[in-house]
C-alpha cells in the first residue's frame, strides 16, 4: 500500500530558528509530491515537486525532492510565530485519478 | 469570492441522525473530492468525482453517499450518524484530476453526540 511518512510529528522552536521537516514516501506510479500548510482551516498550497534535485523557493520556505531516496524536505529559515501550523506532505500518483495521499503532518510551534 | 465553499461550517448532531454537507466550487475545475480529517489531523480521501462521475470510493461505509448534480457541486449525505464520524470534512477541487491546482474548502466540523 502507498505510504507517506513525515517526521518529526511535532517540533517546538523559537523565532529566528531554522527548521527542516522531512517526508518520505513508498508509492507506485509517482507523479508529484506536494507540501501544504494548515492553520485553523483549509490546507493551503506551498510547493509541488516533480523533478529530483530542483529546489523550489518562496520567501523563507524552500523544498527539494530526492527521488533516489524517496524523500523530500521542507526548510523554513528565520522562523516567525506566523509559521506555527501543521505542515502536510502529500503525493499525487498511483492508479487513483487525482487522489492525494497525505502523511500524518508535522505540528510546528514557533515561540516568540 | 470564495473558490470552494462548504456549508455548514459546523454541525452538531445526535447519533442516528442523517445530515448533509454541501460543496460548491467556482473555479471551473472538472474534479471534486471529499476528504476526512480525524482528531489526529490525518487527512484521507473519501470520494472523488470527475464531471459528475464517481471515480474514487475509498472503502467508505455505505452510510456515506456523495452526490454531484453538476461539475460545480458535490454534496455529502451521511445516514445513521455514529460517534466515529466526528471529524472535519473537507471538500476540494482540482483541474482534470491532477495534483496541481488543488483547492480546499474551509471544512465542516461535524460533531456527533
Amino acid at each position: 500500500e502507498d505510504k507517506v511518512v513525515q517526521s518529526p510529528l511535532s517540533l517546538v522552536v523559537h523565532e529566528g530558528d531554522t527548521v527542516t521537516l522531512n517526508c518520505s514516501y513508498e508509492v507506485t506510479n509517482f507523479r508529484s509530491l506536494l507540501w501544504y500548510k494548515q492553520e485553523k482551516k483549509a490546507p493551503t498550497f506551498l510547493f509541488m515537486l516533480t523533478s529530483s534535485g530542483i529546489e523550489k523557493k518562496s520567501g523563507r520556505l524552500s523544498s527539494i525532492l530526492d527521488k533516489k531516496e524517496l524523500s523530500s524536505i521542507l526548510n523554513i529559515t528565520a522562523t516567525q510565530t506566523g509559521d506555527s501550523a501543521i505542515y502536510l506532505c502529500a503525493y499525487a500518483g498511483g492508479t487513483s485519478y487525482g487522489k492525494l495521499t497525505f502523511g500524518q503532518g508535522t505540528i510546528l510551534t514557533v515561540h516568540p | 469570492d470564495t473558490a470552494v465553499s462548504q456549508t455548514p461550517k459546523y454541525l452538531v448532531t445526535q447519533m442516528g441522525n442523517d445530515k448533509s454537507i454541501k460543496c460548491e466550487q467556482n473555479l471551473g475545475h472538472d474534479t471534486m473530492y471529499w476528504y476526512k480529517q480525524d482528531s489526529k489531523k490525518f487527512l484521507k480521501i473519501m470520494f472523488s468525482y470527475n464531471n459528475k462521475e464517481l471515480i474514487i470510493n475509498e472503502t467508505v461505509p455505505n452510510r456515506f453517499s456523495p452526490k454531484s448534480p453538476d461539475k460545480a457541486h458535490l454534496n455529502l449525505h451521511i445516514n445513521s450518524l455514529e460517534l466515529g464520524d466526528s471529524a472535519v470534512y473537507f471538500c476540494a477541487s482540482s483541474p482534470q484530476g491532477t495534483g496541481n491546482g488543488y483547492t480546499f474548502g474551509s471544512g465542516t466540523r461535524l460533531t456527533v453526540v
